[in-house]
């Protein structure tokens, strides 16, 4: 049972650089999550998707783009990364539906994204 | 919008001491109420919930919240603190008759003094 998996666990770019943080989870969720975590600041929501083929700003979208390509993956992309953008970057999933119940969110294990 | 209010973002107690890590929430209808637990490298580990019902909730490790509509609270509470409970806690709400997101607070990390 793999849960939430997001790739890769490291990376270091150099400012001005695009990459693309990949998640995918296996619980046939619908809802899922990219967070930021920073010492002192907790977690901050990027961007969250409720369903397949919607997505909405949270917190601290600035700088990010998303793409919910199916139930399963949503890829969170830095299209020209800027070292304000070092963190810890987890992905989480959820199932919010009163007809379907509700669950907890559950997280990948962070991938941590060093800018220089 | 809801949100979370962790006091302290730091808090510590010796071993075999009572543990109380604050949170206080804002929402306008009953939320979902959740405590998540980090160690050092790892992804967040659910410790507990409440949604519905029961309003003292028991979670892994022996620890225990309790949802308090009036004081909007949801403080975390363990009887006895163990070496291995120091790690980083974080509150977080959830509002499912809004935007259903889950907003979390800003964490309290627990140093346990031998």
């Amino acid at each position: 049972n793999a849960g939430v998996t997001q790739t890769p666990k490291f990376q270091v770019l150099k400012t001005g650089q695009s990459m693309t943080l990949q998640c995918a989870q296996d619980m046939n969720h619908n809802s899922m999550y990219w967070y930021r975590q920073d010492p002192g600041m907790g977690l901050r929501l990027i961007y969250y998707s409720a369903s397949e083929g919607t997505t909405d700003k949270g917190e601290v979208p600035n700088g990010y783009n998303v793409s919910r390509l199916n139930k399963r993956e949503f890829s969170l992309r830095l299209e020209s990364a800027a070292p304000s953008q070092t963190s810890v970057y987890f992905c989480a999933s959820s199932e919010e539906s009163r007809d379907r119940g509700y669950t907890e969110a559950f997280f990948g294990q962070g991938t941590r994204l060093t800018v220089v | 919008a809801q949100s979370v209010t962790q006091l302290g973002s730091h808090v510590s107690v010796s071993e075999g001491a009572l543990v109380l890590l604050r949170c206080n929430y804002s929402s306008s209808v009953p939320p979902y109420l959740f405590w998540y637990v980090q160690y050092p490298n790892q992804g967040l580990q659910l410790l507990l919930k409440y949604t519905t019902g029961a309003t003292l909730v028991k979670g892994i490790n022996g620890f225990e919240a309790e949802f308090k509509k009036s004081e909007t609270s949801f403080h975390l509470t363990k009887p006895s603190a163990h070496m291995s409970d120091a790690a980083e806690y974080f509150c977080a709400v959830s509002d499912l008759n809004r935007d259903d997101k889950i907003i979390f607070g800003k964490g309290t990390r627990l140093h346990i003094l031998p």
